[in-house]
């Protein structure tokens, strides 16, 4: 089954203590992105890549980083959480640009800062 | 920002009424998509339109596109209980290119049994 997952699917942590959200597609894509949805604010970007090797900045990218090894794996990682990064997170692929073309949601992760 | 605005925040109809949501977005484009979530839960594509094309239908959906506007709207025809969801725009920049997606903050969409 073609599918976007994202692990794990709720987390509770501690101001600063580092921590890495795993999204891995199976459906051979070049594009895939990280996105946060706070209420009120909707979906926003965070970082983006392209193709291997090939991460670019989204609307909101401070505070994260990315990185793409390999093609199906696209982790998203918060070096020093901090409560202003708790948000339901959201890694998405697609066959081209998220702009041309539909995107593959993955079920979503809940991070809670304390 | 970029990010395009849905109107109206929430809707509540019967089951069977037609249900129109619309966006508005600022900036030129090159397409447009929508997408339906259920609470909590990840986006679901629903249907894209090109800045060239002004009408796209989908099953029961259908979308508009008015460029010169800058606005798109959403029908769903003979609305079903399952349909209730929260219902996303998202467009892309012409000067930014495809790369970034920006999403509106959705219309939520309740369908009364």
């Amino acid at each position: 089954e073609a599918q976007v997952t994202q692990n794990p699917r709720y987390l509770i942590t501690v101001t600063g203590k580092k921590l890495t959200v795993t999204c891995s597609q199976n459906m051979n894509h070049e594009y895939m992105s990280w996105y946060r949805q706070d209420p009120g604010l909707g979906l926003r970007q965070i970082y983006y890549s392209m193709n291997v090797e090939v991460t670019d900045k989204g609307d909101v990218p401070e505070g994260y980083k990315v990185s793409r090894k390999e093609k199906r794996n696209f982790p998203l990682i918060l070096e020093s959480p901090s409560p202003n990064q708790t948000s339901l997170y959201f890694c998405a692929s697609s066959l081209l640009a998220s702009g041309r073309t539909e995107q593959y949601f993955g079920p979503g992760t809940r991070l809670t800062v304390t | 920002s970029q990010q395009g605005e849905e109107d109206p925040q929430a809707l509540s109809i019967q089951e069977g009424e037609n249900a129109t949501m619309n966006c508005s977005y600022k900036t030129s484009i090159n397409n447009l998509q929508w997408y339906r979530q259920n609470s909590g839960r990840g986006l679901v594509h629903l249907i894209l339109i090109r800045s060239n094309e002004r009408e796209k239908h989908s099953g029961r959906l259908r979308v508009t596109l008015d460029t010169s506007k800058k606005s798109s709207s959403l029908l769903i025809t003979a609305s079903r209980a399952a349909d209730t969801a929260s219902y996303f725009c998202a467009t892309d920049g012409k000067q930014t290119g495809a790369n970034n997606l920006f999403f509106g903050t959705g219309t939520r969409l309740t369908v009364i049994p």
